[in-house]
């Protein structure tokens, strides 16, 4: 089936590290993605991961994937006011030739001073 | 380069009304995508389109819903009769390559 699940909320303080969780259930998935979702905003493209690969770093963010757990993460480092959004975590999965995108509920994260 | 864009950014109608909703993707990208979150819930995929052909519209609700892309350039959505349970934030998406899409503002739906 297809469901990707993570907590809805993380409240951190201004300086520390966030880690936002994510499982998913299609083991053929091919790209892992994290968007953020401002206050009034669309969605943003933050990063993504290809299947074989176990981590990807771009400056403060950090992407963790555990294929054999189902498991993907995003760690910001030094979390600023300004990261303050919805995070969402999604997995693309084969549709006729083509990928489409599943994504989870969103996690809100407060950063707070 | 411009992003997606979508128009109207907020609609409210009654129950029974019509609206449709519309979006301009990135020029040059073929793949169009609309997506739907309800109620603060999951991101939904509704549909996919490869220049005017609908490729995939295996999450569309139901026959209300009325999806074209005419030219293959922009789309439109259209919800005729909408219903209550269809308010939610209607998001277009598109790519040029089938891993990176690019997503608009969004359509904030409600429906009296």
């Amino acid at each position: 089936g297809e469901d990707v699940e993570q907590s809805l909320f993380l409240s951190v303080r201004e300086g520390d590290s966030s880690v936002i969780n994510c499982t998913y259930t299609d083991s053929s998935s091919t790209y892992l993605y994290w968007y953020k979702q401002e206050p009034g905003a669309g969605l943003q493209l933050l990063t993504y991961i290809f299947s074989n690969m176990d981590m990807k770093q771009d400056q403060r963010l950090t992407v963790l994937l555990n294929k054999k757990d189902k498991h993907l993460s995003l760690r910001i480092a030094d979390t600023q006011t300004g990261d303050s959004a919805i995070y969402f975590c999604a997995e693309s999965i084969k549709s006729g030739g083509y990928n489409k995108l599943i994504f989870g509920a969103g996690t809100r994260l407060a950063v707070h001073p | 380069e411009a992003g997606v864009t979508q128009f109207p950014s907020h609609s409210v109608i009654e129950k029974g009304q019509t609206v449709t909703l519309r979006c301009d993707p990135i020029s040059g990208h073929d793949n169009l995508y609309w997506y739907r979150r309800v109620m603060g819930k999951e991101i939904k995929f509704l549909l996919h389109f490869v220049k005017e052909s609908k490729q995939d519209e295996s999450g569309m609700p139901n026959n209300r819903f009325l999806a074209e892309r005419t030219g293959g350039t922009y789309s439109t959505l259209k919800v005729q009769p909408a219903e209550l349970e269809d308010s939610g934030v209607y998001f277009c998406a598109s790519s040029r390559r089938v891993h990176e899409q690019y997503f608009g503002p969004g359509t904030r739906l409600t429906v009296t």
